[in-house]
Order: structure tokens, then sequence, then C-alpha cells
């Protein structure tokens, strides 16, 4: 168990839809990455908060948004949804000092199924 | 564009055999790699990382080589168990927080007993 908690599970939806996946990091942690796997695309890097704060941006669709509220969970936030969309989303942590490295604490992931 | 690709996407070992996995790299300005593993319905997880300025590390069963003259990086895994099988990834950083991970597509690992 990684300590990060991500909900729901699975999810299915229809095109056009809104769906909010939830993240609660590790006890501790600032750090909340968010990260799509898909079966064409593979593991990509959507975005990362640190502390409340947006600090990065990767391939993250116009389409979609995230926050990280004051208790530091996060939410990604996936609109208008397309058949492409349909894949797992990986929230992680990572510990708040001791150097920036590279060791993410990965939840099971959220299902998401855009049909 | 630059990404991170594996050489193999299955590999078969028999149990207690060592296994290398293998995975190349386009970013020169990469300078810092991790591996990590994910087992079928689980998150990714950390195995080991290693930065530019080393050519070696070591863990528990398991070593990391990075050759920066041909931009490659290999995990190798000693004494390989049933409980190795999965997928692993590599994945490297070049710049900004170094959570942010470009990811290769993964090798599948299948230890036979």
């Amino acid at each position: 168990d990684s300590g990060v908690t991500q909900t729901p599970k699975h999810l299915i939806t229809a095109t056009g839809q809104r769906v909010t996946l939830r993240c609660s990091p590790r006890s501790g942690d600032l750090s909340v990455y968010w990260y799509q796997q898909s079966l064409d695309q593979g593991l990509q890097f959507l975005i990362q908060y640190y502390n409340g704060e947006e600090r990065a941006k990767g391939n993250i669709l116009e389409r979609f948004s995230a926050q990280q509220f004051p208790d530091l969970h996060s939410e990604l936030n996936l609109s208008s949804l397309e058949l492409g969309d349909s894949a797992l989303y990986f929230c992680a942590s990572s510990r708040p000092t001791g150097g920036d490295t590279g060791e993410l604490f990965f939840g099971e992931g959220s299902r998401l199924t855009v049909l | 564009g630059e990404s991170v690709g594996l050489h193999l996407p299955t590999l078969s070992v028999q149990e207690g055999d060592n296994s290398i996995i293998n995975c190349a790299y386009s970013n020169s300005a990469s300078d810092y790699f991790i591996w990590y593993k994910q087992e079928s319905g689980k998150g990714p997880q950390f195995i080991i990382d290693i930065r530019s300025n080393m050519d070696k590390r070591q863990g528990q069963r398991v070593t990391v080589l990075l050759n920066k003259t041909v931009k490659h990086l290999s995990l190798q895994i000693a004494a390989t168990q049933p409980g190795d099988s999965a997928v692993y990834f590599c994945a490297e950083n070049y710049g900004g927080s170094q959570g942010n991970l470009i990811f290769g597509k993964g090798t599948k690992l299948s230890v036979k007993p």
C-alpha cells in the first residue's frame, strides 16, 4: 500500500460528460502529480501541484483541470469527455523534504471508460 | 521529439536467473533516470534511480547502469523471482521538478518457475 488513495476505482460515463477524480496523498506529502496511462500513449505526466499551487504542466488537455485543496487532497476534472480519454488516471505524491527526487508514490488509479 | 523507449516489449526468464531490461533515451540533457515496476492492477512502484553523474547504482537485488555515451539505461535484477513478474518502466527527467517524468513504454517481465 503506497498510502495514496484514489477514488473512484472505476468509472463509466458517456461522451460529452464531465467527471471528477479524487486523490488523497500520503500523509505529509505536499506534492501531488497526475498521470494518464493509456495503451497507445503509455504513462504521461499531466500536472503537478505543490502545497496548493500549480507547479508544472505536462500534456494536459484544456478540457482537463486540476486543483489541490488546503488539506492537500487533489481533484482532476475531465470535461467534454471523448472516447480517447478512456484510460487509467494515476495520482502520485512525493515527500516534501530531503531533496527533489523522482520517487513518486502512486495510487492504484482510477479507470475511466468513456462510451 | 524526446522520448524514452525500450528495446524489448517482453522478456521471459527462468526463476533464479538474472534479468536485464534495457532502455534507450534520446534527450542528452536528461540528468536523472528512474526505474519503476508496475504489477497488474496496481500503480507504478519506484525501484531505483540514478543521476547522470553516476554510471552505476546498486540496490537490493537490482542494479541500474547508465551509459551516457550511447544514451542507454539498463536494469539488472539478480536471482529473478516470480514476484518480479511485472511491467518495468524507465523514466527520465531533464529539468524542473524531478517528479515530472517521461516514461518509456514498458517491458513486461515474465518469470517462469
